[in-house]
């Protein structure tokens, strides 16, 4: 299974576009690419997922890389509520996650 | 409703004690999921019930024991626990073979054993 490496932690100035980064190196060609967040107490919530192309929803941007070693989450405008830890996952063929160690995010005022 | 529910929300238990968790969803998911997660950490995957059958088992220990009486409950029985289970219970659900296996996550049991 395919391996993620993030950084540890991440700042970013509330109002600012938080981009975080994910390395993939060993992802398959049928393995998805998933971002996750959790809160602090509170489950895990989804957020965005691609497997070639760049994707976005209401919630954030995913750019991959073309030979999808690497993929950068980008939140566009950054609120103290994003303040979290984001987790960068493959999603192997068997429909399992294969969870990266996150990036805890910080949003300062 | 997008909601996965789970009770109790805290626990603390005894090594002989016998407990179970609770999860409940209705959004007509037929995969269901139990993670463990200790601070600072991800989630690990426990078990896997895909239309009420266990298929993936991660080699958890018998002292755990899940069951999915219907497509809309999973339960984790817990008996003669250590004190190195103590951890955040979670449960999601996800529907099992869609393109999309987004899974959603209810808000975790926070066991302690003592």
């Amino acid at each position: 299974d395919a391996k993620t490496t993030q950084p540890t932690s991440m700042d970013c100035a509330e109002g600012r576009a938080a981009n975080l980064p994910c390395n993939h190196s060993t992802i398959s060609g049928n393995e998805y690419v998933y971002w996750y967040r959790q809160i602090h107490s509170q489950g895990p919530q989804y957020i965005i997922h691609g497997l070639k192309n760049n994707e976005t929803n209401e919630m954030a941007s995913l750019i991959i890389t073309e030979d999808r070693k690497s993929s950068t989450l980008i939140l566009p405008h950054a609120t103290l509520r994003d303040t979290a830890v984001y987790y960068c996952i493959v999603r192997n063929s068997n429909y399992q996650l294969i969870w990266g160690a996150g990036t805890k995010l910080i949003i300062k005022p | 409703d997008t909601e996965v529910t789970q009770t109790p929300k805290h626990l603390v238990m005894g090594m002989t004690n016998k407990k179970s968790l609770k999860c409940e969803q209705h959004m007509g998911h037929r995969a269901m999921y139990w993670y463990k997660q200790k601070a600072k950490k991800p989630p690990e995957l426990m078990f896997v019930y895909s239309y009420e059958k266990l298929s993936i088992n991660e080699s958890v220990p018998s002292r755990f024991s899940p069951e999915c009486p219907n497509s809309s409950l999973l339960n984790l029985h817990l008996h003669a626990l250590q004190p190195e289970d103590s951890a955040l219970y979670l449960c999601a659900s996800s529907q099992p073979t869609s393109g999309n296996n987004e899974q959603y996550f209810g808000p975790g049991t926070r066991l302690t054993v003592t």
